[in-house]
């Protein structure tokens, strides 16, 4: 039973086209949500998010939490071929267990 | 800092062959944990540890043991290597509390088992 999952699976899109990336979750005691980009090789921490609605902002990325319907959203506008990756979605079981991914949306920009 | 590291980058097994994966942080993070990577499947957790002397299993324990002794290392041992468990390992770590915070990857190591 997935506790994660996230939408599309694969996307390939164009140089300057702004995607949104999502992900739903089921867990108890629900803390945290984190964005993670992987390129080749360990991912890399993008967001970490535990209110709703407040939206979290680095460059052309952002993101934000819907505690209510259970999901969060990831937009990356004016996108770049080194956009190009595998973002991953994750939240913490329970309690103090680690995080639980989903399998991840992977975006491929083009020229 | 070197943050977390992973040792070996590489390995190839044969069937039936045993082998530890090395993982140290140097950050005194409570939380380690160990994934392992397939295509298509996203990060599964193998074992985690919420400090020294204390394990738990995760999503996908078979045929791999943790042990915990010191808060810096946490080896993930392959009893009798399968060509299943060809897969990249990343092991983690991460600061305990109340809120969750980040976890921070080593660079993974790739296995085949052959």
């Amino acid at each position: 039973e997935d506790k994660v999952v996230q939408s599309p699976l694969s996307l390939v899109v164009h140089e300057g086209d702004t995607v949104t990336l999502n992900c739903s979750y089921e867990v108890t005691n629900f803390r945290s949500l984190l964005w993670y980009k992987q390129e080749k090789k360990a991912p890399t921490f993008l967001f970490m998010l535990t209110s709703s609605g407040i939206e979290k902002k680095s460059g052309r990325l952002s993101s934000i939490l819907d505690k209510k319907e259970l999901f969060s959203i990831l937009n990356i506008t004016a996108t770049q071929t080194g956009d190009s990756a595998v973002y991953l979605c994750a939240v913490p079981n329970s309690g103090n267990t680690p995080l639980v991914f989903g399998k991840g949306t992977r975006l491929s920009v083009i020229a | 800092n070197a943050g977390v590291t992973q040792t070996p980058k590489f390995q190839v097994l044969k069937t039936g062959q045993s082998m530890t994966l090395q993982c140290a942080q140097d950050m005194n993070h409570e939380y380690m944990s160990w994934y392992r990577q397939d295509p298509g499947m996203g990060l599964r957790l193998i074992h985690y540890s919420v400090g020294a002397g204390i394990t738990d299993q995760g999503e996908v324990p078979n045929g791999y043991n943790v042990s915990r002794s010191t808060t810096e290392d946490f080896p993930l041992r392959l009893l009798s290597a399968a060509p299943s468990q060809t897969s990249v390992y990343f092991c983690a770590s991460s600061y305990a509390g109340l809120s969750y915070n980040e976890q921070f990857f080593g660079p993974g190591t790739r296995l085949t088992v052959l």
